[in-house]
């Protein structure tokens, strides 16, 4: 596609259930980023990956939040047993390579855990 | 440790030029300063990069002084639909680990 995209764009679930939440990058982009913003912040770094190198999970809040890359493409963020304070927008990018400062964002996805 | 300061928030008016300015005091050598815009529910979007005095597109402007401890993104005649947040960004190590300001809430008025 033209840009990243991240499915779904909203989420509602209830607490302690697990969601998941994809992100599908640029064509040829080796960089890929997950970032949380939770309402009128800014941008909390999550995780990276490049290519098929191992990923830097040092901003993941807890071992309840997962990452995955598939074949360097697509990426998966899942967060299990939910808790309230993980609503927030999750946010994915994407860049041409590691070290480049310019991302393509995605829209986003909406999580609300009730 | 680098870091980025911004102001939290700023209004303006219709018609005037906007000017924001990012200190990054330690700013590395070889260091680019890059600018980012975000709109309600919608992820950030690159709008300028820089490394030293001025550099101009369709968007915006931006200026760095010499000793490049700051930076200045200018917005030239600003419209309701500048409403946004203003990320300004650095990136010390030249690798992932990026340095993101807390944003500006630039407010534009009728």
């Amino acid at each position: 596609g033209a840009g990243v995209s991240q499915s779904p764009s909203n989420k509602v679930t209830e607490k302690g259930k697990d969601v998941e939440l994809r992100c599908d990058p640029i064509s040829g982009h080796t960089a890929l980023y997950w970032y949380r913003q939770s309402l009128g912040q800014g941008l909390e770094f999550l995780i990276y990956f490049q290519g098929n190198s191992a990923p830097d999970k040092s901003g993941l809040p807890s071992d309840r939040f997962s990452a995955e890359r598939t074949g360097g493409s697509v990426s998966t963020l899942t967060i299990q047993r939910t808790q309230q304070e993980d609503s927030a927008v999750y946010l994915c990018a994407s860049s041409l390579n590691a070290g480049n400062e310019k991302l393509f964002f995605g829209s986003g996805t909406q999580l609300s855990v009730l | 440790l680098a870091k980025t300061t911004q102001p939290i928030s700023m209004d303006s008016y219709e018609g005037q030029e906007v000017n924001i300015t990012c200190s990054h005091n330690n700013i590395a050598t070889n260091d680019y300063i890059t600018w980012y815009q975000q709109f309600p529910s919608q992820g950030p979007r690159f709008i300028i990069q820089g490394y030293k005095t001025k550099v101009t597109n369709e968007v915006a402007s931006l200026f760095i002084p010499a000793d490049r401890k700051s930076s200045t993104l200018s917005l030239p005649r600003v419209s309701l639909s500048d409403t946004a947040v203003y990320y300004c960004l650095i990136n010390p190590d030249s690798n992932y680990q990026l340095i993101w300001g807390a944003g500006t809430k630039l407010i534009i008025k009728p």
